[in-house]
């Protein structure tokens, strides 16, 4: 069965305090890993996708990374302005269109 | 431009009544998806449409959910009728093409509370 598991599932860090958040995955047919934001109230918030091992894209203080186990979510001298829940899905090959799966979410917050 | 929009975003309804969700996609995107997120658990993907067209119902729980997308623009999910077990948040996602990698872009959900 296709599996995406999350760790850890809160994370609080100081300001300044950088750290990784964990997203592996059992899957066949893996057509991408997205990494999403979501903040109390709203929907997720596309940040990155990753399409192969190896791949790393940056943006801000977030730098996501994939190998073909599991991707990391890397947080570099956070700001409270971080504190979110971060998702991480999967998107699969379902009959040539995407399904997306995603985890649990790693609840980050990030004291000043 | 306008993002995804859901309606209402919250409802509160009884066991047994009937609920009907909105979704408003980013105009010009084909694809338009529906998931659902229940306490304590992962978003699970429902449905997806291209277009009017259903392309993949797997996800729906039960024959209670009945999703529409009339003339290929807005959606609306019906649960009717509602239970306990319904209650959870329920997103709409559009994208532009299902096929390519293209990111999916979420509307902030409806919050359903089954009583």
């Amino acid at each position: 069965e296709d599996q995406v598991t999350q760790s850890p599932e809160a994370l609080r860090l100081q300001e300044g305090e950088s750290s990784s958040l964990n997203c592996s995955y059992t899957v066949s047919g893996l057509r991408g890993l997205f990494w999403y934001r979501q903040d109390p109230g709203k929907g997720p918030e596309f940040l990155f996708t990753l399409y192969s091992a190896g791949e790393e894209k940056e943006k801000e203080r977030l730098k996501a990374t994939l190998t073909k186990k599991e991707s990391f979510l890397h947080i570099t001298a956070p700001k409270p302005e971080d504190s979110a829940t971060y998702l991480c899905a999967v998107r699969l090959n379902s009959g040539g269109y995407q399904k997306v799966t995603f985890g649990t979410g790693t609840k980050l917050q990030v004291i000043p | 431009e306008a993002g995804v929009t859901q309606f209402p975003s919250h409802s509160v309804i009884e066991k047994g009544q009937t609920v009907t969700l909105r979704c408003d996609p980013i105009s010009g995107h084909d694809n338009l998806y529906w998931y659902r997120r229940v306490m304590g658990k992962e978003i699970k993907f429902l449905l997806h449409f291209v277009k009017e067209s259903k392309q993949d119902e797997s996800g729906m729980p039960n024959n209670r959910f009945l999703a529409e997308r009339t003339g290929g623009t807005y959606s609306t999910l019906k649960v009717q009728p509602a239970e306990l077990e319904d209650s959870g948040v329920y997103f709409c996602a559009s994208s532009q093409d299902g096929r390519v990698l293209s990111e999916q872009f979420f509307g902030p959900g409806t919050r359903l509370t089954v009583l």
